[in-house]
């Protein structure tokens, strides 16, 4: 099956300084890649998503960028605000030739970010 | 909208008796998923269900647990004989696209089950 790995698991930065998480997947068949954003005792919410036939996305501050060929995809945030410290999720469609149709999400990475 | 909806929020348990979560998917939606997530870790999928038919228990554990999906009603996710190790966050997920492989999952808050 699908294996996601996520690094870093913790990452500290500077109000204004970017932040970068990167993961990395096994199955070559899957083709989106979902980022979710959790707060402390709060539900995962989507906060940008990547489908394979496109290499990267912007929304705002927010990018996502895929290598398929690597089988690698990152997460980018510009001007990081206190607001944004929660944990980070990234995550792989298994895709539908497998016949699941689940996410796989990789381990976490708990962004701090310091005024 | 509502939204997903996930009750209850938090449910004690002692060792030996049986949780049972429940999961209103969003309107509109007609696929749950349900994830699991211990303290400091990411979220396991467990079970993958469509009305009245479950698509991917793979998972989920064979023993003591179970999920369905009716065509009426929300989701259940039932755990028998709990032990401790069942203590965890049980978040529920919705989708609408069907069979494409591309699902935005919009996730509920999650029960936080919590067995003695």
């Amino acid at each position: 099956g699908e294996n996601v790995e996520q690094h870093p698991s913790t990452l500290s930065v500077q109000e204004g300084d970017s932040a970068v998480i990167k993961c990395t997947y096994s199955d070559s068949a899957s083709n989106y890649f979902p980022w979710y954003k959790q707060e402390l005792g709060k539900r995962p919410q989507l906060i940008i998503d990547i489908r394979s036939n496109v290499g990267e996305k912007k929304d705002q501050r927010i990018a996502v960028t895929l290598n398929k060929t690597a089988k690698h995809f990152s997460l980018h945030i510009t001007e990081t605000q206190p607001e944004d410290s929660a944990v980070y999720f990234c995550a792989a469609s298994t895709g539908r030739n497998t016949g699941r149709r689940a996410l796989t999400f990789g381990s976490g990475t708990r962004l701090q970010v310091q005024p | 909208n509502a939204g997903v909806m996930q009750n209850p929020r938090h449910l004690v348990r002692r060792r030996g008796q049986e949780a049972r979560l429940r999961c209103s998917p969003m309107k509109g939606h007609s696929h749950v998923y349900w994830y699991r997530q211990l303290p400091e870790e990411g979220l396991k999928f467990m079970v993958y269900l469509q009305k009245e038919n479950i698509i991917d228990e793979s998972g989920m554990p064979k023993e003591r647990f179970s999920a369905e999906f009716p065509k009426e009603g929300p989701s259940i996710l039932r755990i028998q004989q709990v032990v401790r190790g069942d203590s965890a966050a049980y978040f529920c997920a919705s989708s609408s696209s069907p069979g494409t492989g591309e699902e935005k999952l919009f996730f509920g808050s999650g029960t936080q089950l919590s067995v003695l």
